[in-house]
């Protein structure tokens, strides 16, 4: 059974501050995909990183797949109240339908 | 376009009576799926359909059934509710139908369901 495991799990942090969100497994994807959901709404894309090694920036939020294809992080560079909100990491393995999210870390940026 | 719609937005059941979550899409997309997302959980994948006609087994498929008779249309029922079922129901869908796909995954707004 494929499995994601993201830490941390809750992060309180000032704004300006810098902060590294981490999705890892033990199994091997094709490729990983980075959501955030605001509360009462459903996830939204952020970034799908899909070659090993891969590394993507979105303003200040910098993504990387691992090498191995079996991780992921998202560094976020002086964080803001706007990036509050539960980011989820997400994947399908090699020949497979089946999504699965990880357990999610709940980021919450105090002005 | 809509997108993704799920009704209802909130429900409230008695434990053994059943139901039926609705979701539609109009963006032609081949791929559809169901996820519930409990505290400390995140989601997890009920069911899902690759094209009409066609679906499968998620992670946990028990106590849920799904059918896919058109492109648009993915309904979710519950056969005989349980407090275990309590929880946010998000359906899901996506363009491609490739395994181990890379596509976006566009979601509803979620239904939230409460089973007393």
């Amino acid at each position: 059974t494929q499995l994601l495991e993201q830490s941390p799990q809750f992060l309180s942090i000032q704004e300006g501050e810098n902060l590294t969100v981490y999705c890892n497994s033990s199994s091997v994807f094709s490729s990983l995909q980075w959501y955030r959901q605001e509360p009462g709404e459903g996830p939204v894309l952020l970034v799908t990183v899909v070659t090993g090694g891969e590394v993507k920036k979105l303003k200040r939020l910098t993504f990387q797949f691992g090498d191995a294809r079996k991780d992921s992080s998202l560094h976020i560079t002086a964080a803001q109240p706007g990036d509050t909100g539960l980011y989820l990491c997400a994947g399908a393995g090699p020949g497979t339908y089946k999504y699965i999210f990880g357990t999610g870390t709940r980021l919450k940026v105090l002005a | 376009n809509a997108g993704v719609t799920q009704t209802p937005k909130f429900q409230v059941l008695k434990t053994g009576q059943s139901m039926t979550l609705q979701c539609a899409q109009d963006m032609n997309h081949e791929y559809m799926s169901w996820y519930r997302q409990d505290p400390g959980m995140g989601l997890r994948l009920i069911h899902y359909s690759v094209g009409a006609g066609i679906t499968d087994q998620g992670e946990v498929p028990n106590g849920y059934n799904v059918s896919r008779s058109t492109t648009e249309d993915f309904p979710l029922r519950l056969l005989s509710a349980a407090p275990s079922q309590t929880s946010v129901y998000f359906c899901a869908s996506s363009y491609s139908r490739t395994s181990g796909s890379a596509n976006e995954q566009f979601f509803g707004p979620g239904t939230r369901l409460t089973v007393l």
